[in-house]
C-alpha cells in the first residue's frame, strides 16, 4: 500500500523566494496534518484539515504560510516570502479517524539560504 | 495546555538488554496513546498503539498504559543496535489531532 507521498524531498532555495510543498495523503484517509521539526522546537504541528477543511490552523507561524487542501488527495503548504529561519523538515501525515495513528511522509528537507 | 513529557535521554543500554522509555501526560481524557520511533533524518514510523490500561505485546516491543497514573511506556526486549533512534511518544484526547512529546534518544551499544 502507498503510504503518505510528500515532494520534492529535498528543497535548497535563496531567502526571499516562494516554496511549495506537496503532499498526497493515504487513500481513505480523511485527516491530514502538516508539521515542522526542528533540533530545538521538536515536532511542530502547522495545520490541521478534515476532510479537506482546514479546522486548526493556530500553529501557522504567521501569514508567509498558506496552505491548501483543493481535494481528498492532495495538499499543499506554501512559503511565501521564505526566509532563512524557515528552515527544517516539514513533514505530512495522514490519519483515518478520531483515534487512529498518523502515517507520516518521508519529510521535506528546506534550507532556505 | 495538554502536554506529553518524556526524558530526552540519551536512554544508554547494552545489547541485549531491556530498554524501558516513559511518557507521562497531563489530559486525563487522553484516549488513544503511540509509540513512534524516528531514525536520524527519517520521518516518525509507527509502532505501537494502545488505547486500554495494561499491556500489549507485538514481537519484541510491549507498550504498557496506566490511565489512573497517566503515564504509558514501551519496553523493547532483547534490544539490538538497529532499535537506536529517537522515539516518540503520542497522546490523543478525543480529537484528531496528538500532542507529541520531544522524544527519548535511545542508543543501544554493542
Amino acid at each position: 500500500d502507498a503510504g503518505v507521498i510528500q515532494s520534492p524531498r529535498h528543497e535548497v532555495t535563496e531567502m526571499g523566494q516562494e516554496v511549495t510543498l506537496r503532499c498526497k495523503p493515504i487513500s481513505g484517509h480523511n485527516s491530514l496534518f502538516w508539521y515542522r521539526q526542528t533540533m530545538m522546537r521538536g515536532l511542530e504541528l502547522l495545520i490541521y484539515f478534515n476532510n479537506n477543511v482546514p479546522i486548526d490552523d493556530s500553529g501557522m507561524p504567521e501569514d508567509r504560510f498558506s496552505a491548501k487542501m483543493p481535494n481528498a488527495s492532495f495538499s499543499t503548504l506554501k512559503i511565501q516570502p521564505s526566509e532563512p529561519r524557515d528552515s527544517a523538515v516539514y513533514f505530512c501525515a495522514s490519519s483515518l479517524g478520531e483515534n487512529q495513528p498518523q502515517h507520516f511522509g518521508d519529510g521535506t528537507r528546506l534550507s532556505i539560504l | 495546555q495538554k502536554e506529553v513529557e518524556q526524558n530526552s535521554g540519551p536512554l544508554s543500554v547494552p545489547e541485549g538488554a531491556i530498554a524501558s522509555l516513559n511518557c507521562t501526560y497531563s489530559d486525563r481524557g487522553s484516549q488513544s496513546f503511540f509509540w513512534y520511533r524516528q531514525y536520524s533524518g527519517k520521518s516518525p514510523e509507527l509502532i505501537m498503539s494502545i488505547y486500554s490500561n495494561g499491556d500489549k505485546e507485538d514481537g519484541r516491543f510491549t507498550a504498557q498504559l496506566n490511565k489512573a497514573s497517566q503515564y504509558v511506556s514501551l519496553l523493547i526486549r532483547d534490544s539490538q543496535p538497529s532499535d537506536s533512534a529517537t522515539y516518540l511518544c503520542a497522546v490523543k484526547g478525543g480529537s484528531y489531532i496528538p500532542t507529541f512529546g520531544r522524544g527519548t534518544s535511545l542508543i543501544v551499544h554493542p
